[in-house]
């Protein structure tokens, strides 16, 4: 284990489901992000949080909405996705905001049916 | 638009082989260049580079930087299986507000065959 925690590992949902995709990290890291990984593509940035603050959003469809009640949890939560929306989705935390060292979580692999 | 190419996109070497990848960048604000490896999932941090010329090293792998001409390599010797992965190439900008972030290169895939 990273010492960051994400799950479920896996989701499979249909276009009309909500749910929430969770991260926790344990290593007393200030800022906490979300990124988006597809096949054959570079990943993503979505969302970055310091302290609890969204500093910035990476012109990310309002049906992916995150929230961040403090710093050492983060969750994306989801709603009316596409198929195109399938991909791994890792959540990663720093020391300071914007400073290299990243800590990755395992990921959430979801499947949009 | 800044951005981050990896080459080659696959690699298929036979354990005992020595392999180099690539990594160059357009990065406006210039703070570091990453490298990470993943294997099934997680990204796990290899090296942060900084400086040009100054080899970092960890076992087998080894990288270093040119920011002259904006590239960086990771080098792997006598690879074995365990070695195959997806190999990441980030670059980390000094974005304003101390708002930088990472931008990701394409990953290369390496296959070590035994």
């Amino acid at each position: 284990e990273t010492g960051v925690t994400q799950t479920p590992r896996h989701l499979v949902m249909g276009m009309t489901n909500k749910k929430s995709l969770k991260c926790e990290q344990h290593l007393g890291h200030n800022a906490m992000y979300w990124y988006k990984q597809s096949a054959k593509k570079p990943l993503e940035l979505m969302f970055v949080y310091s302290l609890e603050e969204r500093v910035e959003n990476n012109s990310v469809p309002s049906r992916f909405s995150p929230e961040c009640p403090n710093s050492s949890h983060l969750f994306l939560h989801l709603h009316t996705l596409q198929p195109e929306d399938s991909a791994l989705y890792l959540c990663a935390s720093s020391q300071v905001l914007g400073r290299g060292g990243y800590t990755f979580g395992s990921g959430t692999r979801l499947t949009v049916v | 638009e800044d951005k981050v190419v990896q080459s080659p996109l696959s690699l298929v070497v036979h354990e005992g082989d020595t392999v180099t990848l690539n990594c160059s960048y357009e990065v406006t604000n210039f703070r570091s260049l990453l490298w990470y490896k993943q294997e099934k999932k997680a990204p796990t941090f290899l090296f942060m580079l900084t400086s040009s010329g100054i080899e970092k090293k960890s076992g087998r792998l080894s990288s270093i930087l040119d920011k002259k001409e904006l590239f960086s390599i990771l080098n792997i010797t006598a690879t074995q299986t365990g070695d195959s992965a997806v190999y990441l190439c980030a670059v980390e900008n000094d974005g304003s507000g101390n708002t930088g972030k990472l931008i990701f290169g394409q990953g290369t895939t390496l296959q070590v065959k035994p």
